[in-house]
């Protein structure tokens, strides 16, 4: 079974500032596909960034990276410049087959 | 907005009662999909359509009965809960269910159910 592990709970970061979130996933798949998903507070879930396995290049969209590392099985997700409307759940989630798997997610919030 | 709709948004129902949770994508999408999101816990996986076709239920009790009449309609049948099945319940839609292209989800705000 593929699992996905999110081992920080609760970050907080200052506005403008850069925070990693990270995440770690199981497999045995050698293609397959990452995302990171932002869930904002009474909010519709919403795609942030995904990545393909096969792709060395690490993904980015705007203020939103990853750092892929394959062989060490990561996938954590940078924000830079953080904003106040940053502030969400944020899930990493891991696809091979019919479904996505989640991990249990990371709360960042963002302050002034 | 995402393109998926999900109605209500709120359900507070007794355990001897049958509701009934609907969905709507209106993104010319094939497959559809309900997650479960209890606190503290990933979301989980309940069912698949894809092309109005089952494709994958996972263990889930009978007490939730799935419907999709057509590629844009998605409905969760609930009969006889148990307080422990309050939780989000989240319906999303995505083009197909291979390749990233096709498995990228969108998903709708949700119900929040509670049962009682």
């Amino acid at each position: 079974a593929q699992t996905v592990t999110q081992s920080q709970p609760e970050m907080s970061v200052q506005e403008a500032e850069t925070v990693t979130l990270s995440c770690t996933y199981d497999t045995s798949e050698s293609n397959y596909y990452l995302f990171w998903y932002k869930q904002p507070p009474s909010r519709q879930m919403i795609l942030v960034i995904r990545q393909e396995a096969y792709k060395q290049q690490n993904a980015t969209e705007n203020r939103f990276s990853v750092n892929f590392q394959k062989a060490a099985k990561s996938f954590s997700l940078k924000i830079s410049d953080s904003q106040l409307g940053d502030t969400a759940m944020y899930f990493c989630a891991f696809d091979s087959g019919y479904a996505l798997n989640f991990g249990k997610g990371t709360s960042l919030l963002v302050t002034p | 907005e995402t393109g998926v709709t999900q109605t209500p948004r709120h359900l507070v129902m007794g355990m001897t009662n049958k509701k009934s949770l609907k969905c709507e994508q209106h993104l010319g999408h094939n497959a559809m999909y309900w997650y479960k999101q209890s606190a503290k816990k990933p979301l989980e996986l309940m069912f698949v359509y894809s092309l109005e076709e089952r494709v994958e239920n996972n263990s889930v009790p009978s007490r939730f009965s799935p419907e999709c009449p057509n590629s844009s309609h998605l409905f969760l049948h609930l009969h006889t809960l148990q307080p422990e099945d309050s939780a989000l319940y989240l319906c999303a839609s995505s083009q197909g269910t291979s390749g990233a292209n096709f498995r990228e989800q969108y998903f709708g705000p949700g119900t929040r159910l509670t049962v009682t």
